[in-house]
C-alpha cells in the first residue's frame, strides 16, 4: 500500500529534551516536507526537501532541523523544544517539486512540550 | 496575515442542504487544490485546478477555479454526515510551494 508513515503518532516531552520525529514513504516521491497545524493558522510549511541531499526552509523553519540521506526518510529533528512548537505535525510526499501533483500526507504527529 | 482566506471558518448544516465554501487571495495561483480532513487524519487531496474558470465535479462537490486564478469555490449539493471534515484549500504562487488556508470545518448533522 502506498503510504507516508510518522513515528511516533503522540509525543509528550519537556523543555529541552531533543527529539526526532521519523517519515518514511514508499511511493519513491523526490519531494518531501514538514508542516505543523495549529488552530486558526492551517498548515505552515517549517521545510521541504526537493530531492536526496537537498533540503530547505519553509515558512517556519526555526528551531527545527531536518535531513534528507535517502530518498524514502525525512526526519524532523527539534534539538531543544520549547512550548512553543507543541502542534500537530504532518509529513507529505509528491513525486516531483511541481505542486499540482497529488501530495500524500502522513497521519500525523501529536506533539506536546511542557 | 494569511495568503489564503478560506469562508465561512465554521459550518454546521443539516442533511440534505446545499453549501459553498470559499476560498480568495490577493495572489493569483499558478493551480489551486482542496483537501479534506477528518479527526486523527491526514489531509487528503480531492481536486486540483489549474485553469482559470475551470469547474470539476466529484460526485455532489463542484469546485471552481475563479477566472483570474485568485479565488475558488467548493460547492457540496445534498450534504451527508460523511461530508463532515475540515476543508482546505492550498494554492502555489511559485510552482513549487503550497501555501494552505486556516481551513473551514464543517459539520453535517443527520
Amino acid at each position: 500500500e502506498a503510504q507516508v508513515t510518522q513515528n511516533p503518532r503522540y509525543l509528550i516531552t519537556v523543555t529541552g529534551k531533543k527529539l526526532t520525529v521519523t517519515c518514511s514513504q514508499n511511493m519513491n516521491h523526490e519531494y518531501m516536507s514538514w508542516y505543523r497545524q495549529d488552530p486558526g493558522l492551517g498548515l505552515r510549511q517549517i521545510y521541504y526537501s526537493m530531492n536526496v541531499e537537498v533540503t530547505d526552509k519553509g515558512d517556519v523553519p526555526e528551531g527545527y532541523k531536518v535531513s534528507r540521506k535517502e530518498k524514502r526518510n525525512f526526519p524532523l529533528i527539534l534539538e531543544s523544544p520549547s512550548p512553543n512548537q507543541t502542534s500537530l505535525y504532518f509529513c507529505a510526499s509528491r513525486p516531483t517539486a511541481r505542486s499540482y501533483n497529488e501530495q500524500f500526507f502522513g497521519p500525523g504527529t501529536r506533539l506536546t512540550v511542557l | 496575515t494569511q495568503l489564503l482566506e478560506q469562508s465561512p471558518q465554521f459550518l454546521s448544516i443539516q442533511e440534505g442542504e446545499n453549501l459553498t465554501v470559499y476560498c480568495n487571495s490577493s495572489s493569483v495561483f499558478s493551480s489551486l487544490q482542496w483537501y479534506r480532513q477528518e479527526p486523527g487524519e491526514g489531509p487528503v487531496l480531492l481536486v486540483t485546478v489549474v485553469t482559470g474558470g475551470e469547474v470539476k465535479k466529484l460526485k455532489r462537490l463542484t469546485f471552481q477555479f475563479g477566472d483570474a486564478r485568485k479565488d475558488s469555490s467548493l460547492h457540496i449539493t445534498a450534504a451527508q454526515p460523511g461530508d463532515t471534515g475540515l476543508y482546505l484549500c492550498a494554492g502555489d504562487v511559485s510552482g513549487s510551494r503550497l501555501t494552505f488556508g486556516e481551513g473551514t470545518q464543517l459539520t453535517v448533522n443527520p
